[in-house]
């Protein structure tokens, strides 16, 4: 399996421009998890979904934040309209309902707001 | 609440020196345990895991032995290499988490090897 995929893996843009960041999980996994990494604050879970159903958004920072998940195999993560305090590197991870504390990280994508 | 408390990094050994990095939680119940590792430019990867007390996580020559009398879970390695230099993360999944698997993740401990 290729594990879980991310695109971009880098993303600069300006301040006030929407940013979408983009996962498709491992096959067969149930469950999808978005990260956000930065020095201060660590690594912060925004959102995570089951079965394509978001179940705990709470670490969504505000309505500018938003993510979706159409179908098992994509996921979006949009920020609209972006801000350089959102520079961060953005993960995604998915797992396995059978063994459902083991999470797969994707590379993350590194976001640069200017 | 649940949360966890790593030791401030950064570490720095020398090739095959011996490492320890401590990690308490917080948690009600019966929480699993895991350690994570981040290299450079890369998403995190589970190292080990435990998920009850007194039970061992082994990979790679790394060790955690879950410690609920002091609700530890140290990370630790008889010989380290230089390609062991990463971001080392204690984590839990509270046990009452309704069957999600959220993780509650450490602030992490850089690791620098040198030869």
């Amino acid at each position: 399996d290729a594990g879980v995929i991310q695109s971009p893996r880098h993303e600069v843009t300006e301040m006030g421009q929407e940013v979408t960041l983009r996962c498709k999980p491992i096959s067969g996994h149930d469950y999808l998890f978005w990260y956000r990494q930065t020095m201060m604050r660590g690594l912060e879970l925004l959102i995570y979904f089951n079965n394509n159903v978001p179940i705990d958004d709470s670490g969504m920072p505000e309505d500018r934040f938003s993510a979706k998940m159409p179908n098992a195999s994509f996921s979006t993560l949009k920020i609209q309209p972006s801000e350089p305090r959102d520079s961060a590197v953005y993960f995604c991870a998915s797992s396995l309902t059978a063994s459902k504390e083991t999470q797969y990280f994707g590379p993350g994508t590194r976001l640069l707001v200017l | 609440g649940n949360s966890v408390t790593q030791m401030e990094g950064p570490v720095t050994l020398s090739e095959e020196a011996f490492l320890t990095i401590n990690c308490t939680y917080t948690a009600t119940g019966y929480p699993s345990l895991f350690w994570y590792v981040q290299y450079p430019g890369e998403g995190l990867q589970l190292l080990l895991k435990a998920t009850k007390a007194d039970d061992k996580g082994s990979n790679k020559g790394f060790e955690a032995t879950y410690r609920k009398e002091t609700t530890s879970f140290h990370l630790e390695k008889g010989s380290v290499q230089v390609s062991d230099s990463a971001v080392y993360f204690c984590a839990l999944s509270p046990s009452l988490s309704g069957g999600y698997n959220k993780l509650i993740f450490g602030a992490g401990t850089r690791l620098a090897v040198h030869p």
